[in-house]
């Protein structure tokens, strides 16, 4: 059926070095992406988001790639930090004013 | 910085008591939503809300539950009567577009059925 999935359910990464997570959807039909992060206890919380009609998009320490012809997302983050250290999601919409479809998350520990 | 806020954090009720969680939206925002996560697992859509009515529901959402907003501020999930299996994390959210488009969440609540 269809979904929202991670390749890697979790990932250890020193601090400093960059971590890269990653997502398979499997709906071509998608035409935005999120990417959340959440800490224990807490919501989550926005970090990074795409739509389908780009391919690469940039914030703070953070790169969010978007390859549509093997439907994949990746988040990249850039000189890892302790205070990265959760559980991240990426999330999917769909056309049509669907709600958000979550991935089931990915545990980024950062080591110091 | 604005943000939804969610009360209780944490509410621990017995099977068949009906509970009523609560959230603030940001201020500016037309659609809301509510999420639920059951420990360790992945967040899963609820019910969309917008102009007063229910956008969209999942199945998860049956005749058990039901959402208002009673006021201009206030966006409210009641469960009827609680089953040991609604023991999970809700969390509301709420956008300012249509669709999904850069949804906000609130930090949860805990809900614990005994």
């Amino acid at each position: 059926g269809e979904s929202v999935g991670l390749h890697l359910p979790t990932l250890s990464v020193q601090e400093g070095d960059n971590s890269i997570i990653n997502c398979a959807y499997s709906n071509s039909a998608s035409d935005y992406f999120i990417w959340y992060k959440q800490e224990s206890g807490k919501g989550p919380q926005f970090i990074i988001d795409i739509r389908s009609n780009m391919d690469k998009r940039q914030g703070q320490r953070v790169t969010v790639l978007l390859n549509k012809t093997v439907k994949h997302l990746s988040l990249q983050i850039a000189a890892t930090q302790p205070g990265d250290s959760a559980v991240y999601f990426c999330a999917e919409n769909r056309p049509g004013n669907t709600p958000l479809v979550f991935g089931k998350g990915t545990r980024l520990s950062v080591i110091a | 910085e604005p943000e939804v806020t969610q009360t209780p954090s944490h509410q621990v009720t017995q099977m068949g008591q009906e509970v009523i969680l609560r959230c603030v939206p940001i201020s500016n925002h037309l659609y809301f939503y509510w999420y639920r996560q059951i420990l360790g697992q992945k967040v899963e859509f609820l019910v969309s809300f917008y102009n007063n009515e229910i956008s969209e529901k999942s199945e998860i959402f049956d005749d058990q539950f039901s959402v208002e907003r009673p006021d201009g501020s206030n966006f409210t999930l009641k469960i009827r009567s609680t089953k040991l299996e609604d023991s999970a994390m809700y969390f509301c959210a709420s956008s300012d577009e249509a669709g999904a488009y850069e949804q906000y969440f609130g930090p949860g609540t805990r809900l614990t059925v005994t």
